[in-house]
């Protein structure tokens, strides 16, 4: 399966603990998406990358997230000093520009 | 900023029977529109898409939906729907000009089918 692809599918951690996630989009695909859905909820934006470079950040972004790609291929995001509030599902999308997104399958993430 | 507006949290409907969601959108130039599914605990599979064009979109799984600019909606609908329709079904607009897979999804319409 050539899908976008996202690790791990579940994460519990305790409150101020650090974590990282990572998604490897489709290949080829020159945008990467990450989105936060939480129970109940659409997914919401949260950044983009065209190829390495990282175009929009949410304002839902907080200091504490950092998201990177670097040679334009896979992704990461981190969350810092975790907050019971980032409990979440945390989306990430690949596509070709100008074209329709495909989603992974997500990380849940429970911070407890 | 775009918005997209779903009034139905939760529907039911009996297996056979026709399907329409509603969809209501804000967006200040042509819009660029989905619907995409979502089972319990997996990611967002797409329906469909309007970009421009047939304003009648036909999408997978015998889905298709409607673009009406007069009425800012994008309904989607099945003729006869199956059990394992049952999902959470979102709509949601691009931002267009070079970022229509920036998405900003509307709240969800939960889809329960009874037999």
């Amino acid at each position: 399966d050539t899908g976008v692809s996202q690790d791990p599918r579940h994460k519990i951690t305790k409150r101020g603990q650090n974590v990282t996630f990572r998604c490897d989009p489709i290949s080829e695909h020159n945008r990467l998406y990450w989105y936060r859905q939480t129970l109940g909820q659409g997914p919401e934006f949260l950044t983009y990358f065209q190829n390495e470079a990282q175009l929009e950040k949410s304002r839902l972004l907080s200091d504490r997230f950092s998201a990177e790609r670097p040679k334009g291929s896979f992704s990461t995001l981190e969350i810092q000093r975790t907050e019971q509030g980032d409990s979440a599902m945390y989306l990430c999308a690949s596509s070709l520009t100008e074209s329709e997104a495909f989603f992974g399958q997500g990380t849940r993430l429970t911070v407890v | 900023a775009q918005s997209v507006t779903q009034p139905d949290i939760h529907i039911t409907v009996s297996e056979g029977a026709s399907l329409e969601l509603r969809c209501n959108y804000s967006y200040g130039a042509t819009p660029y529109l989905f619907w995409y599914v979502q089972s319990p605990g997996q990611g967002l599979q797409l329906l469909l898409k309007y970009f421009s064009g047939d304003t009648l979109v036909q999408g997978i799984k015998g889905f298709e939906a409607e673009f009406k600019r007069s009425q800012s909606s994008f309904n989607l609908r099945k003729p006869s729907v199956h059990w394992s329709d049952a999902a959470e079904y979102f709509c949601a607009v691009g931002a267009g000009a070079g970022t229509a897979s920036k998405l900003t999804f509307g709240t969800g319409t939960r889809l329960q089918v009874t037999l």
